[in-house]
């Protein structure tokens, strides 16, 4: 079982629609979670970074954490087409070796 | 300021050959990190340098991958000899030092093709 899981996609959504993007987890240990967005022929870029449990929000973006439930969520609203890219989620422990789900490529349709 | 940078951008090689990487990370950031992508997998890590000392290589795959970052500034990723499954993305990646956020800064990966 991989340590993080998130489902590829694709997903494909109009302009202006809520995208929710989300990815568990198996090790109690990670404390730190981040999003990642990574344009095609780029490096991810990091676009949200959460310590711990509770939620962040950056302009259209929240990023939420639940380690009760082991669990991740990145919202994004008023969706542009400009948001059009593959959104990797990432984690760590004491560590600081990042362990990645596969990432979900989303396009998002003028 | 110059973001982490690496070179070649695209390697295509033939099985049993040789093939160096390099990375360039932002200056000052004394934490270096190698990940590799293979195609329909998640990005995963390889070894992460503080300085020019390995701090955790768990992840080099076997002996045929060998990293150097010779003065703490440069590294460079050797694979030798290169086989198929040595395909993929492989990206660096580097930080400040110390530990708090550590956000770690990627750059645009080296795609290497082993035939």
């Amino acid at each position: 079982q991989k340590e993080v899981e998130q489902d590829p996609g694709p997903l494909s959504v109009p302009e202006g629609a809520i995208v929710s993007l989300n990815c568990t987890y198996s090790n109690s240990a990670f404390q730190y979670f981040m999003w990642y967005r990574q344009y095609s022929r780029k490096g991810p870029e990091l676009l949200m970074y959460t310590y711990s449990s509770g939620n962040k929000e950056d302009g259209r973006f929240t990023a939420q954490v639940d380690k009760s439930s082991k669990y991740i969520s990145l919202f994004i609203r008023d969706s542009q087409p400009s948001d059009s890219a593959t959104y990797l989620c990432a984690m760590r422990g004491g560590a600081q070796k990042l362990v990645f789900g596969q990432g979900t490529r989303l396009t998002i349709n003028p | 300021e110059a973001g982490v940078t690496q070179f070649p951008s695209h390697s295509v090689i033939e099985k049993g050959q040789t093939v160096t990487l390099r990375c360039d990370p932002i200056s000052g950031h004394d934490n270096l990190y190698w990940y590799r992508r293979v195609m329909g997998k998640e990005i995963k890590f390889l070894l992460h340098f503080v300085k020019e000392s390995k701090q955790d290589e768990s992840g080099m795959p076997n002996n045929r991958f060998l990293a150097e970052r010779t003065g703490g500034t440069y590294s460079t990723l050797k694979v030798q000899p290169a086989e198929l499954e040595d395909s993929g993305v492989y990206f660096c990646a580097s930080s400040q030092p110390g530990q708090g956020t550590g956000e770690q800064f990627f750059g645009p990966g080296t795609r290497l093709t082993v035939l």
